[in-house]
């Protein structure tokens, strides 16, 4: 079976700090698919990032970076800089090579101006 | 950019009543996808659907739901007989090769279902 945990329910800073939202998975397949998606307060599932389980090579994205490392078995998100407009549900998702996605709980993310 | 729409944005229905859900997938994509996300909880898989069959389906997805292609664009949800704990955020999503593995899906806005 597949899991996938967001221990931080909801997180909390003030514009222009750095954020981390923590992803921890679950898998017996050694081939697999990582995801992140942000839910802004429109309710829309935005996709940022697709990451497969044969590259651990960290990924820079602007102002976003994620560290995907299978020893821990996380796929971590940080936004560097973090502005009002990130604020948001930001979930993390797993797959093998099926269909389903299996999500984790999701991390609010509130930033104050 | 293209994207998926579905409507109603949000339904109310009394309980056992039949709700259809509407999505208009990218018009490339060949996958489709119902997920449903109660309040406040994770978002969890409905159905997968190709080729005018379900591809993949879940435990949550019993006799009570049904989907179909009725037409060259739209792919739609059935919930035949509503209950209180249908009541949830109902996401339609495609991509346009098989699953999340080898190709993004994309997900709509969401139609939010209200069950009384």
């Amino acid at each position: 079976a597949q899991k996938v945990t967001q221990a931080q329910t909801e997180i909390s800073v003030v514009e222009k700090e750095d954020v981390t939202l923590d992803c921890v998975y679950e898998t017996r397949d050694t081939t697999y698919y990582l995801f992140w998606y942000k839910q802004p307060p429109s309710g829309e599932l935005v996709f940022l990032i697709r990451r497969n389980s044969f590259d651990e090579q960290n990924e820079i994205s602007g102002r976003y970076s994620w560290n995907f490392q299978k020893s821990t078995s996380s796929f971590n998100f940080t936004i560097t800089a973090s502005q009002v407009v990130d604020s948001a549900v930001y979930f993390c998702a797993l797959t093998n090579a099926g269909n389903m996605l299996t999500f984790g709980g999701g991390t609010r993310l509130m930033v104050k101006p | 950019e293209p994207e998926v729409t579905q409507t109603p944005s949000h339904q109310v229905t009394q309980m056992g009543q039949e709700v259809i859900l509407r999505c208009v997938p990218i018009s490339n994509h060949l996958y489709f996808y119902w997920y449903r996300q109660i309040l406040g909880q994770k978002v969890e898989f409905l159905v997968s659907f190709y080729n005018n069959e379900i591809s993949e389906k879940s435990e949550i997805f019993d006799d009570q739901f049904s989907v179909e292609r009725p037409d060259g664009s739209n792919f739609t949800l059935k919930i035949r007989s509503t209950k209180l704990e249908d009541s949830a955020m109902y996401f339609c999503a495609s991509s346009e090769m098989e699953g999340p593995s080898g190709n993004t899906i994309y997900f709509g806005e969401g139609s939010w279902l209200t069950v009384v």
